[in-house]
């Protein structure tokens, strides 16, 4: 089976562009969540996707969005991209994920650097 | 919200056991998950509680104290591969988790 896919693996933008990265869950998996991981921060939770609904969002600004389409892939965008934004972005997702947590499988990640 | 600490770094030798503990304040708590992640990779899955007790994995074991809010991560048997940073993770019942800042573990020869 497949594991989690992220596209793409690396990237370079400048301030005040944009990005959009994608994730491809597992087979059968309908959860999705994305984390930013920094050194300095370690893994924060951004937001999670269930049936193509947002379940849950972290404490990040309105400039992070995301949805999730109806085969489950999941996309997030960051608008008017920031120095502090650079970051490696993860996608897990999971099986069930409806009333409670379950083991989440990771993605490669996707490295933004912001110049 | 979530609160999880761990310690930064440890240190042990190859064929030592370490036990890396955390402790976590969480509300709607539904679970307490372990993850290893060598460096410039994802992190895997190692495991997962949500019943007080003892959970055994081949050289890894993991524990739960759900009155004490508190976990701790055992490795038996350390081998040079096992050197990573290894994260504790609060599940809540609203769909997310909550990450520790990670534990670094270097096994030394």
């Amino acid at each position: 089976k497949a594991g989690v896919t992220q596209t793409p693996r690396y990237l370079i933008k400048t301030r005040g562009q944009q990005v959009t990265l994608s994730c491809s869950p597992i087979s059968g998996h309908r959860s999705v969540s994305w984390y930013q991981q920094t050194p300095g921060q370690g893994l924060q939770f951004l937001f999670e996707y269930f049936s193509e609904t947002q379940r849950n969002k972290g404490n990040f600004p309105g400039r992070f969005s995301g949805r999730q389409f109806s085969n489950s892939r999941s996309e997030m965008n960051v608008s008017t991209l920031e120095l502090g934004d650079s970051a490696l972005y993860l996608c897990a997702s999971s099986l069930i994920g409806q009333s409670r947590s379950y083991e989440q499988y990771f993605g490669p990640g996707t490295r933004l650097t912001v110049t | 919200g979530q609160n999880i600490d761990q310690p930064t770094e440890m240190t042990a030798t190859e064929g030592a056991i370490v036990q890396i503990n955390c402790t976590y304040q969480t509300s709607g708590f539904n679970g307490l998950f372990w993850y290893q992640q060598h460096a410039g990779e994802a992190p895997t899955f190692l495991s997962y509680n949500v019943l007080d007790g003892l959970e055994e994995k081949g050289r890894f074991s993991s524990f739960l104290s759900r009155s004490k809010g508190y976990s701790y991560l055992l490795l038996k048997e350390l081998q040079m591969k096992d050197s990573a940073s290894y994260l504790c993770a609060g599940g809540s019942n609203d769909y997310k988790l909550s990450f520790g800042a990670g534990t670094t573990v270097t096994v030394r020869a």
